[in-house]
């Protein structure tokens, strides 16, 4: 089946600084989407991409839809400490009723 | 508008028993997906039905099943529980067309002793 591939695993954040994260897959999807959880709650979608190629922002992050369809990232720019949670990539082949396949995650810390 | 509604949102059952679990779609949503979520597996999908209809499942065994009810609502059912099906349960709606935005409840935890 289709898997998706999330690195980094973990990482840590210090306020003001830049961080990215991708996810790679072992096949297309047509929609990628990125999502945030924080501890006890439901994940939060954040940003959608329909098109190859397609970079989107939502505030301080931005994804973008890689060209082969099989990868997309995810910057948080200047981050802050409510940045800290469990971002998750997740894809979608096809239209509707087709389910999504998400990304193991990428769990966000604040360096001590 | 409302969001995503799920209950209970915390339950402790022994293994054997069985669970049943509720979730409120968006008003408008006609689709509904239910994902487990546990630390070592991540958010593995279970199935999503659509007017009424299981539209998709996952690879779960015959133990969970789901239903969805005429105004879109769904219950998803555990029997015979085992410890492995401490989770978080969450469920998801979307519009049901094109587009693969899914919106979360909170969702459900569930430990089983």
């Amino acid at each position: 089946g289709q898997q998706l591939n999330q690195s980094p695993q973990s990482m840590f954040i210090q306020e003001g600084e830049d961080v990215s994260m991708n996810c790679t897959s072992s096949s297309i999807f047509n929609t990628w989407l990125w999502y945030k959880q924080d501890p006890g709650e439901g994940p939060v979608l954040l940003i959608a991409l329909y098109k190859a190629g397609e970079l989107t922002s939502n505030g301080r992050l931005t994804a973008q839809f890689g060209i082969t369809r099989k990868d997309s990232f995810l910057n948080i720019s200047a981050s802050i400490p409510s940045d800290v949670g469990i971002y998750f990539c997740a894809g979608q082949l096809g239209a509707a009723g087709n389910k999504l396949t998400f990304g193991g995650g990428t769990r966000v810390l604040v360096k001590p | 508008k409302a969001g995503v509604t799920q209950t209970p949102r915390y339950l402790i059952k022994t293994r054997g028993q069985q669970v049943t679990l509720s979730c409120s779609p968006i008003s408008g949503h006609r689709s509904v997906s239910w994902y487990q979520q546990t630390p070592g597996q991540g958010l593995q999908f279970l199935f999503e039905y659509f007017s009424e209809t299981q539209r998709n499942k996952g690879n779960f065994p015959g133990r969970f099943s789901g239903r969805q009810f005429s105004n879109s609502r769904s219950e998803m059912n555990v029997s015979t529980l085992e410890l492995g099906d401490s989770a978080l349960y969450l469920c998801a709606s979307r519009t049901g067309g094109n587009t693969g935005e899914l919106f979360f409840g909170e969702g459900s935890r569930l430990t089983v002793l």
